[in-house]
């Protein structure tokens, strides 16, 4: 079954507004990771936070490792933070899983 | 940063024929990734490596082998190439796989 629940699957901001973004796995962790990936395809690692929460410019990660969740906060969303965030867990022994991602779209 | 470099960016096979993705990265880790993205399943893990001469089964390896010859390079083979592998493939390298992990920016595969 699904492993990795993301939610929700796609958003569109008004530039300026908020979002939060959901991550729920159904199997334990040992870390979380987050990810943004550009239109047209690369990856770039936002966070790695295996718990607590952690800040970087306008986003926040906060994860709680024995609920097996993790969210992520963009506050004061501008155009270019337009793409697909994936969140990502490592269950142990080298096995990763990732979820299916947010597309968000943030419109002037 | 970490450079992950990938090689082709783009590829078109044929049905049956051999390919082989190449991944290489500057930053000497230990640890290499290969993943393929479809619509509806994220990233998937294909084959790993903990180092030169070491390869490990991800959780979709059939049909797919993989060769790490150095600590840089790591090769992503499918012997006889099938529309079902029609993906996009990321590489991926880290020093330890709970720190931080760089990705190369993917190779489109079409098999046809």
């Amino acid at each position: 079954g699904q492993q990795v629940q993301q939610s929700p699957a796609s958003l569109v901001l008004q530039e300026g507004e908020n979002a939060e973004l959901q991550c729920n796995f159904s199997t334990s962790l040992n870390s979380m990771q987050w990810f943004y990936q550009r239109p047209g395809g690369s990856l770039v690692s936002l966070f790695y936070n295996p718990s607590g929460t952690k800040h970087s410019g306008r986003l926040t990660s906060t994860t709680v490792i024995k609920e097996r969740r993790s969210s992520l906060h963009i506050s004061s969303s501008q155009t270019t933070d337009s793409g697909t965030y994936l969140c990502e867990g490592n269950t142990g022994n080298y096995k990763y899983v990732f979820g299916a991602g947010t597309r968000l779209k943030v419109i002037a | 940063e970490a450079a992950v470099t990938q090689s082709p960016r783009n590829k078109v096979a044929v049905t049956g024929g051999k390919v082989t993705l190449s991944c290489n990265q500057t930053n000497n880790h230990n640890n290499m990734y290969w993943y393929r993205q479809d619509t509806g399943h994220g990233l998937r893990l294909i084959h790993y490596s903990y180092g030169a001469g070491s390869t490990e089964k991800g959780d979709i390896p059939d049909g797919y082998k993989a060769s790490r010859p150095s600590q840089e390079n790591f090769s992503l083979i499918l012997e006889l190439a099938t529309p079902s592998q029609t993906s996009v493939y990321f590489c991926a390298s880290g020093e330890d796989r709970e720190g931080e992990v760089f990705f190369g920016k993917g190779t489109r595969l079409t098999v046809v």
